[in-house]
């Protein structure tokens, strides 16, 4: 079957706009995470949603950022107002049951955010 | 709240030889820790895992060792060929399970 799908694979914005990223889980898995990689360094977590609701948002920066998950499937993580320090490559997971430590995470390709 | 620090963060080995990565953890509460390989341009995969109750696991050419009591846990790859070249990271769970801490990660370089 088909993996995580993350989209855009990259995008390149201006200081001050918004963005959009979509992430497309494995079919059936109810848990899904955001996390944000920036270069040389392990992924930083973002949020957790377990089904519609966001479990846990507090790996959020501010509250230019936010992601919401209204079907529980698919999840659009938004950033108002970019800052060049939002530049990072933007990693979705997904896993069938919740909790990092009963399930395997499936991460997708990732979304390159360059902010000029 | 958790820190998980890593080391090296690169490694060259000669092809056919053994490469270990270490990694230290600073909350005794945590009792998962897997083990993922990120390959350039793609998402990170687990490659083996292990949990607070078990010291060592295996899975052909890799394994994990686990000491609770100094809180470090190593990445022990044998025979490396070269498709195991690629960045390596540790991760570990705090109290909140969901929410892994990773390491900054090693590269790990095979020479032929």
């Amino acid at each position: 079957g088909a993996g995580v799908s993350q989209t855009p694979s990259n995008k390149v914005t201006e200081k001050g706009k918004y963005v959009e990223l979509r992430c497309d889980p494995i079919s059936g898995h109810t848990a899904l995470y955001w996390y944000r990689q920036s270069l040389g360094q392990g992924p930083e977590f973002l949020i957790y949603f377990q089904g519609t609701g966001a479990a846990d948002d507090s790996g959020l920066p501010n509250d230019r950022f936010f992601a919401v998950r209204p079907e529980g499937s698919v999840s659009t993580l938004k950033i108002q107002r970019t800052e060049r320090g939002d530049s990072a490559v933007y990693l979705c997971a997904s896993s069938l049951i919740g909790g990092g430590g009963t399930g395997e995470l499936f991460f997708g390709e990732g979304s390159r955010l360059t902010v000029l | 709240g958790e820190n998980v620090e890593q080391h090296p963060s690169t490694l060259s080995v000669q092809e056919g030889d053994s490469a270990v990565i270490k990694c230290t953890y600073s909350d005794s509460a945590s009792n998962y820790f897997p083990w993922y390989k990120q390959e350039l341009g793609k998402g990170p995969q687990l490659i083996i895992d292990i949990r607070s109750n078990v010291g060592e696991k295996k899975d052909q050419r890799i394994a994990v060792t686990l000491n609770k009591t100094a809180k470090h846990f190593s990445l022990h790859i044998t025979e490396t060929q070269p498709e195991d070249s690629a960045v390596y990271f540790c991760a570990a769970t705090p109290s909140k399970n969901y929410q892994l801490i990773w390491g900054a990660g090693t590269k790990l370089i095979i020479k032929p």
